[in-house]
């Protein structure tokens, strides 16, 4: 089973400040026949259900604020919150769908004001 | 708009059994694969299985630590999705949510709790 690691655990970013969370893949995510990473991120505010970001490690889901980005490749990603929103707090898990099942998650990013 | 419903969960004692189901609309449910996931208290997001569309097959594929006590099925009439859990442990609590799995989990629901204890 492919191991998906975050790093840091959790971080404490002041208002209108980047928070840069990465994720890390025990194997390549890389198709190569389509050149495409098969890495996803979602965002799960407290309370709340996972939500989609990210997928294809960076292309952005309709309606999801251009201040978030994802970058990366094959082994080594990267979610970046540009300017961070109160409404940005909230744990963030990024996953890979990679060949067959079973799906993994990093074990979260707690990203806090 | 898409929505997922889940309904089922509860207090089931260690051994028991619970069907978790999941009521979908605004999209065409039996094209679709689906997903639950589970949520511990305070933990993250664990992957319990998926079934895929009955074009696909209808294939069922389970996490490790659910096999062979777990079922997902579907009825594509009542666009339900399914998940029989038998054999219940206490490391089974948690919050079962389904999920489209367009890769990837597009949408998902807001999620049953279920409490395993004596």
């Amino acid at each position: 089973d492919i191991v998906m690691t975050q790093s840091p655990d959790s971080l404490a970013v002041s208002l209108g400040e980047r928070a840069t969370i990465n994720c890390k893949s025990s194997q390549s995510v890389l198709y190569s026949s389509n050149n495409k990473n098969y890495l996803a991120w979602y965002q799960q505010r407290p309370g709340q259900p996972p939500r989609l970001l990210i997928q294809w490690a960076s292309t952005r889901e309709s309606g999801v604020p251009d201040r978030f980005s994802g970058s990366g490749s094959e082994t080594d990603f990267t979610l970046t919150i540009s300017s961070l929103q109160t409404e940005d707090v909230a744990v963030y898990y990024c996953q890979h769908y990679y060949g067959g099942p079973p799906w993994t998650f990093g074990q979260g990013t707690k990203v806090e004001i | 708009e898409v929505l997922l419903v889940e309904s089922g969960g509860g207090l089931v004692k260690p051994g028991g059994s619970l069907r978790l189901s999941c009521v979908a609309s605004g999209f065409t449910f039996s094209n679709k694969w689906m997903s639950w996931v589970r949520q511990a208290p305070g933990k993250g997001l664990e992957w319990v299985g998926r079934i895929k569309s009955k074009a696909a097959g209808g294939i069922t594929d389970y996490a490790a630590p659910v096999k062979g006590r777990f079922t997902i099925s579907r009825d594509d009439s009542e666009s339900t999705l399914y998940l029989d859990m038998n054999s219940l442990k206490s490391e089974d609590t948690a919050v079962y949510y389904c999920a489209t799995e367009s890769n990837p989990l597009d949408y998902w629901g807001q999620g049953t709790l279920v409490t395993v204890s004596s």
